[in-house]
């Protein structure tokens, strides 16, 4: 069973367009994560949930909006993509926000064109 | 800006060698401290967490942290080729902000 589960896998579009990508976890965390890494490898968080609770926001443009219907569950929206979102983005969880371990899914690759 | 700092490499060592990474860190209020390793292409998995000063041993992993010099390292004995790979340092601050700050990694090859 995929602890961490994001969809889609791979995901190419054209700039301009709006695009979401889907992130559930089975592993009963009250947290989760959304991070983006770039071309050259560097992890960099962009929002954590604490059961469905925004916690951290970090200098991210608002065309990227997170949404956490549940606290298994923590979705990424992205408005007007632009040629600078290409990238891996992985969502990940962990039991609580306050130091421990996390558990990532296996990205998602935006390729935009 | 807190930042945490490894050496990028690669680090080539051969097998059955010990490999050694180290990480530094810039914030004193740091509290734990973990080491993820990223095959090519794919997610980042837990290796070792540590949160005390010392050693602390896994099978061939061991994660030495001294919080007075602000330093994590990661030691690998009997090195395989399959730990080839790039290893993440992070850390995360307690009191706060629980923002997890990850370091750049080091590329680790092992060879035959």
């Amino acid at each position: 069973d995929t602890a961490v589960s994001q969809t889609p896998k791979y995901l190419v579009t054209q700039m301009g367009n709006d695009k979401s990508i889907k992130c559930e976890q089975n592993l009963g965390h009250d947290t989760m994560y959304w991070y983006k890494q770039d071309s050259k490898k560097f992890l960099k968080i962009m929002f954590s949930y604490n059961n469905k609770e925004l916690i951290i926001n970090e200098t991210v443009p608002n065309r990227f909006s997170p949404k956490s219907p549940d606290k298994a569950h923590l979705n990424l929206h992205i408005n007007s993509l632009e040629l600078g979102d290409s990238a891996v983005y992985f969502c990940a969880s962990s039991r609580g926000h306050n130091n421990q371990p996390q558990h990532f899914g296996d990205g998602t690759r935006l390729s935009i064109l | 800006q807190k930042e945490v700092e490894q050496n990028s490499g690669p680090l080539s060592v051969p097998e059955g060698a010990i490999a050694s990474l180290n990480c530094t860190y810039s914030d004193r209020g740091s509290q734990s401290f973990f080491w993820y390793r990223q095959y090519s292409g794919k997610s980042p998995e837990l290796i070792m967490f540590i949160y005390s000063n010392g050693d602390k041993e896994d099978g061939r992993f061991t994660a030495q942290l001294n919080k007075a010099s602000q330093y994590v390292s990661l030691l690998i004995r009997d090195s395989q080729p399959s730990d080839s790979a790039t290893y993440l340092c992070a850390v995360q601050s307690s009191g706060g902000s629980y923002i997890p700050t990850f370091g750049r990694g080091t590329s680790l090859i092992v060879h035959p």
